[in-house]
């Protein structure tokens, strides 16, 4: 089966810019999760969705990402305006049930200068 | 509140020779624990899980792992390691009634040739 696909794989933009990541989960995968990977550290959830409801955004930092997952399949993640400290891997992960084990995309490098 | 902690930052082994990645959790109920591996440039992959049952898990690529619930450690074991097996290893863990997943900050493995 094909895995989860994520773009673009990388990306360098300026402070104060905006930025979107796209993600496709596997099929079927009714949960979708959006992880930010500073260098030196594990994955932190960002935001976590069933179907095209949010589960989980507590950690999201809402005055500059949003997500959408408007039908329930494909996702986007934006950040705007963004800062030097969002230098990260944005990684896209989907499972099934929620709960089980998630399967992760290549992750988009994005670079803030 | 949940939390994963992985006392080594770097291991380093022979070819040949066992390979030991320690980890250690909190949670408030029941763990769900999980061991994700990533090479370089490329997302997470799952190696193996432990829900429930038997207290030695075993994994893709040859990997375990033993979980000890009252030293709450959930360490990753290969009786063999590869060169090959060079990469960065992630524990996770959520609670039974939560599907929120922690990692650990990951643990750096070089298997020399």
């Amino acid at each position: 089966e094909a895995g989860v696909a994520q773009s673009p794989r990388y990306k360098i933009i300026e402070k104060r810019q905006s930025v979107a990541f796209w993600c496709n989960p596997i099929s079927g995968h009714a949960t979708l999760y959006w992880y930010q990977q500073i260098l030196g550290q594990g994955p932190k959830l960002l935001i976590q969705f069933q179907n095209n409801g949010v589960v989980d955004d507590s950690q999201l930092p809402k005055d500059r990402f949003s997500a959408e997952r408007l039908k329930g399949v494909d996702s986007t993640l934006k950040i705007q305006p963004a800062k030097l400290e969002d230098s990260a891997v944005y990684l896209c992960a989907s499972s099934f049930p929620a709960g089980n084990e998630q399967f992760f995309g290549p992750g988009t490098r994005l670079t803030v200068l | 509140a949940q939390s994963v902690a992985q006392p080594e930052d770097q291991v380093n082994v022979a070819e040949g020779n066992p390979l030991t990645v320690k980890c250690t959790y909190s949670v408030s109920g029941n763990p769900y624990l999980f061991w994700y591996v990533q090479y370089p440039n490329r997302g997470l992959q799952f190696l193996l899980k432990y829900i429930t049952g038997d207290n030695l898990v075993k994994g893709s690529y040859g990997f375990e792992a033993e979980f000890n619930k009252s030293q709450t450690s959930f360490h990753l074991k290969k009786p063999s390691a590869l060169v090959s097996d060079s990469a960065l290893y992630f524990c996770a863990v959520r609670d039974e009634g939560d599907y929120k997943l922690s990692f650990g900050a990951g643990t750096t493995v070089t298997v020399r040739a």
